[in-house]
């Protein structure tokens, strides 16, 4: 069955130090999303993607992130500038098409800021 | 805006236990319920759906009744394994119109033999 992957598995990275976040999502799928989860909150929306842009964007998703579908498999989330509280698991997910198909997410990358 | 509230966790339970995760939401327009599961080390999987009031969605015993009039969506199961520990979150997509999912907090289910 076709997943969404997601690398690394696990990111330690310096406080103002750029990361990026990989994802490849389902091959025939049409819309991509992140989400992140600081332990023991909500999973939250940052940002959904559609036909190469930016289609809705949450309040966390500000001018140090970015997303970028590179080639026509990966799709990524950088982080520019690090900071303590960008400390989370990340998400990958993606739907095929229509708002309210399944979403199906990949393992997650655990971002530690130190 | 749209919000979802789970029962806090962990819940306990024996093998074989009846399980109730109590899940409200607050929504305008008519969302989408889900249930997601996240077993440990891995990622969110979806576990069931309903789209529209009174719609009961149902997989591997589980179930949940969309209740429009309760604002609920409480995930049930008759007799729970050990296999189903893990942490369930209650979620919500296109109360507004927009395509994001609205997580609640999770709920952990841990069961014992």
């Amino acid at each position: 069955e076709p997943e969404v992957t997601q690398t690394p598995s696990h990111q330690v990275t310096q406080m103002g130090q750029e990361v990026i976040l990989r994802c490849v999502p389902i091959s025939n799928h049409l819309y991509f999303y992140w989400y992140r989860q600081i332990l023991g909150q909500k999973v939250e929306f940052l940002v959904s993607f559609y036909n190469n842009e930016i289609s809705e964007k949450s309040e966390i998703f500000d001018d140090q992130f970015s997303v970028e579908r590179p080639d026509g498999s990966n799709f990524t989330l950088k982080i520019r500038s690090t900071k303590l509280e960008d400390s989370a698991m990340y998400f990958c997910a993606s739907i095929r098409t229509g708002i309210t198909d399944t979403q199906y997410f990949g393992p997650g990358t655990r971002l530690t800021v130190l | 805006g749209d919000s979802v509230t789970q029962m806090e966790g962990p819940v306990t339970l024996s093998e074989e236990a009846f399980l109730t995760i109590n899940c409200t939401y607050t929504a305008t327009g008519y969302p989408s319920l889900f249930w997601y599961v996240q077993y440990p080390g891995e990622g969110l999987q979806l576990l069931l759906k309903a789209t529209k009031a009174d719609d009961k969605g149902s997989n591997k015993g589980f179930e949940a009744t969309y209740r429009k009039e309760t604002t609920s969506f409480h995930l049930e199961k008759g007799s729970v394994q050990v296999s189903d520990s893990a942490v369930y979150f209650c979620a919500l997509i296109g109360g507004s119109g927009y395509s994001t999912l609205t997580f609640g907090k999770g709920t952990m289910l841990l069961v014992s033999p």
